[in-house]
């Protein structure tokens, strides 16, 4: 079955530090590729997406996610974490478009 | 402006009562999606549309319906609401044979007590 693993359900960074949230996929389809961000009570909304072509991608408020075929994964980075980032992220994957599978989410804690 | 809108945002109730959570999308998006998120759990899809008069189950088990008499409405309905459907409800939607990927709404938190 296709499923989506996210690395660590909390990850705790210091405000100005780099952001690494894991996303490993099992498949051995290159699927479609996808970061979303969910703030307290709210929707989940897009942050990024990879469909085809580069493999690095950049997102809104300057997240970027690189696409490694070889280890199955999708890791999202930023270079320097802001107060705002603190969030949940969840990674998807789709392989038809017509259904996503998504992760169990990571909280992003931001310490000033 | 394009988006898609939720109704309520929040809502409790008694046990056995029948509730409709409301889903409008002004994207004219083709594909919509009703998702049930628990705390600290993934996204489980219970039902699905690809238009209108086209409403599939979605991987998770769930004793609600949905309907789609029109592209932009897919509401979601409880007959008997239980303890265990208290969560929280997520609609999507996305364009046809698109990797485009969701737009979500805001969400239905529901509370069954």
């Amino acid at each position: 079955a296709q499923s989506v693993t996210q690395l660590g359900s909390h990850v705790s960074v210091s405000e100005g530090a780099l952001v690494l949230l894991r996303c490993n996929y099992s498949s051995s389809v290159p699927p479609y590729l996808f970061w979303y961000v969910q703030y307290p009570n709210q929707g989940l909304q897009l942050l990024l997406k990879y469909t085809t072509g580069a493999t690095l991608v950049k997102g809104i408020n300057g997240f970027e996610a690189e696409f490694k075929k070889s280890e199955t994964s999708f890791h999202l980075t930023k270079p320097s974490a802001h107060m705002s980032d603190a969030a949940e992220y969840f990674c998807a994957v789709s392989y038809t478009g017509n259904q996503f599978y998504f992760g169990t989410g990571t909280s992003l804690t931001v310490i000033p | 402006e394009a988006d898609i809108y939720q109704t309520p945002r929040y809502l409790v109730i008694g046990t056995g009562k029948k509730i409709t959570l409301e889903c409008s999308q002004t994207m004219g998006h083709d594909k919509m999606y009703w998702y049930q998120q628990d705390p600290g759990m993934e996204l489980h899809l219970i039902h699905y549309s690809y238009g209108v008069n086209s409403t599939e189950k979605g991987d998770l088990s769930s004793e609600s319906t949905v309907s789609r008499i029109r592209t932009e409405h897919f509401p979601l309905t409880l007959e008997s609401a239980r303890p265990s459907h208290t969560s929280q409800y997520l609609c999507a939607s996305s364009e046809l044979d698109k990797n485009y990927g969701y737009t979500f709404g805001s969400g239905t938190r529901l509370t069954v007590v």
